[in-house]
């Protein structure tokens, strides 16, 4: 069973857009919920992550929005560049140990 | 701070055979996991380790075996390989402080091809 749903597969997004993509999740005893950056050929590197006791995380173009209700959670790129294309991973934790749960996965495209 | 090292970058193994890669967190990090990487089934945890003790483990078989040293390396172990264990195994080091929202460091990976 997956716990960490990622959506969408892949994005395509002119320079200087908004790329979106969208995480939901099913235990609602996670309470970590990082988003990785992953270029070919390297390891994924945290971008961004943040708790259910805020709804919203913002750290210079790179924004996180959590729905702790409808138990989703999404990342925003504002601003787009081509240095952004990149695969995007959500994740999800709970608890004092370091079991991460991913998303799918979702390849960025900006197009320039 | 020197980052998380992977050995092998690559390897190539034929089905039977066992295999043993190695991770050298960044140093301080006490904690250690491994994941594996397929473009079908995602980023899949494995194992983590911590002061030389498995702390968690996923859905894998027997075949999939870990240990850390007290240096904090740790190194993963494959036996009896399949076709189907062909990925990429990703380790990451953590400080290990016990908080569970710690930034987990990804090394670039070793990339298993099991013919």
């Amino acid at each position: 069973q997956q716990q960490v749903k990622q959506s969408p597969q892949s994005l395509i997004v002119q320079k200087g857009g908004i790329s979106i993509i969208n995480c939901a999740y099913e235990n609602t005893a996670f309470d970590y919920f990082p988003w990785y950056q992953q270029f070919p050929g390297k390891g994924p590197a945290l971008l961004i992550a943040i708790r259910p006791d805020v709804s919203e995380k913002k750290e210079g173009r790179f924004t996180i929005s959590f729905n702790k209700s409808a138990k989703q959670f999404s990342l925003h790129i504002m601003d787009s560049q081509p240095g952004d294309s990149a695969t995007y991973f959500c994740a999800a934790s709970m608890g004092i140990f370091n079991k991460f749960y991913f998303g799918s996965g979702t390849k960025l495209n900006v197009k320039p | 701070k020197a980052g998380v090292t992977q050995t092998p970058r690559y390897l190539i193994k034929t089905r039977g055979q066992q295999v043993t890669l190695s991770c050298s967190p960044i140093s301080g990090h006490r904690s250690v996991s491994w994941y594996q990487q397929t473009p079908g089934q995602g980023l899949q945890f494995l194992f983590e380790y911590f002061s030389e003790t498995q702390r968690n483990k996923g859905n894998f078989p027997g075949r999939f075996s870990g240990r850390q040293f007290s240096n904090s390396r740790s190194e993963m172990n494959v036996s009896t390989l399949e076709l189907g264990d062909s990925a990429l195994y990703l380790c990451a080091s953590s400080p290990g402080r016990g908080t569970g929202q710690e930034t987990q460091y990804f090394g670039p990976g070793t990339r298993l091809l099991v013919l």
